[in-house]
């Protein structure tokens, strides 16, 4: 199964760009990453996936490395709404997702 | 389009009782995912169903838990006599006919939290 490794936190300014890293160095190239986030006591929303190509979505962007080790999810501009866990998953067995312990997401005002 | 749905939204129980837990997927939506959440933890797969079938119950524990996806109604998972380690968040996703793939988007239900006194 392959994992991924995210930072335990991050900090951003309100309006202003966050990079979220993953590394993902045991991907099988069929394996599509996921961004999924978990605002305060609610369920996980999808964000964005893609398998080689860069997404782009009206939440998100998803930068994939050439060799598909790691990925960086994009928010343009950072919102007060965006803090919350973010969460880079790699389906295993077709489908399971396994969530790590993501990066928690500060936005500052 | 209403999203996933979980009922109740909080549940309490003392020990030894059953619990309960109900998932109304997505209309249109025939895959059925249930997961645990431990206090500050991410979630953990427990099993995934199809309308009357289990697909994979690989992360269901051995005994006192059962899920079902009847051909009419919601998605039921049953915790007998629970413990206290069985307080967590249990939520449910689901996916349109056809899933089963590596690209399949999971959407997700807002969670029922189980406590036991």
């Amino acid at each position: 199964d392959a994992k991924t490794t995210q930072p335990n936190s991050m900090e951003s300014n309100e309006e202003e760009p966050v990079h979220l890293p993953c590394n993902h160095s045991t991907i099988s190239g069929t394996d599509y990453i996921h961004w999924y986030r978990q605002l305060p006591s609610q369920g996980p929303e999808y964000v964005i996936h893609g398998l080689t190509s860069n997404v782009n979505n009206r939440m998100a962007s998803l930068a994939i490395a050439e060799d598909r080790k790691s990925s960086t999810l994009i928010l343009h501009r950072a919102t007060l709404r965006d803090a919350a866990v973010y969460y880079c998953i790699l389906p295993y067995n077709f489908n399971k997702f396994y969530f790590g312990s993501g990066t928690k997401l500060n936005v500052k005002p | 389009n209403a999203g996933v749905m979980q009922n109740p939204r909080h549940l309490v129980r003392r020990r030894g009782q059953e619990a309960r837990l109900r998932c109304s997927p997505m209309k249109g939506h025939s895959h059925v995912y249930w997961y645990r959440q431990l206090p500050e933890e991410g979630l953990k797969f427990m099993v995934y169903l199809q309308k009357e079938n289990i697909i994979d119950e690989s992360g269901m524990p051995k005994e006192r838990f059962s899920a079902e996806f009847p051909k009419e109604g919601p998605s039921i998972l049953r915790i007998q006599q629970v413990v206290r380690g069985d307080s967590a968040a249990y939520f449910c996703a689901s996916s349109p006919p056809g899933a089963g793939g590596k690209a399949d988007t999971q959407y997700f239900g807002p969670g029922t939290r189980l406590t036991v006194l």
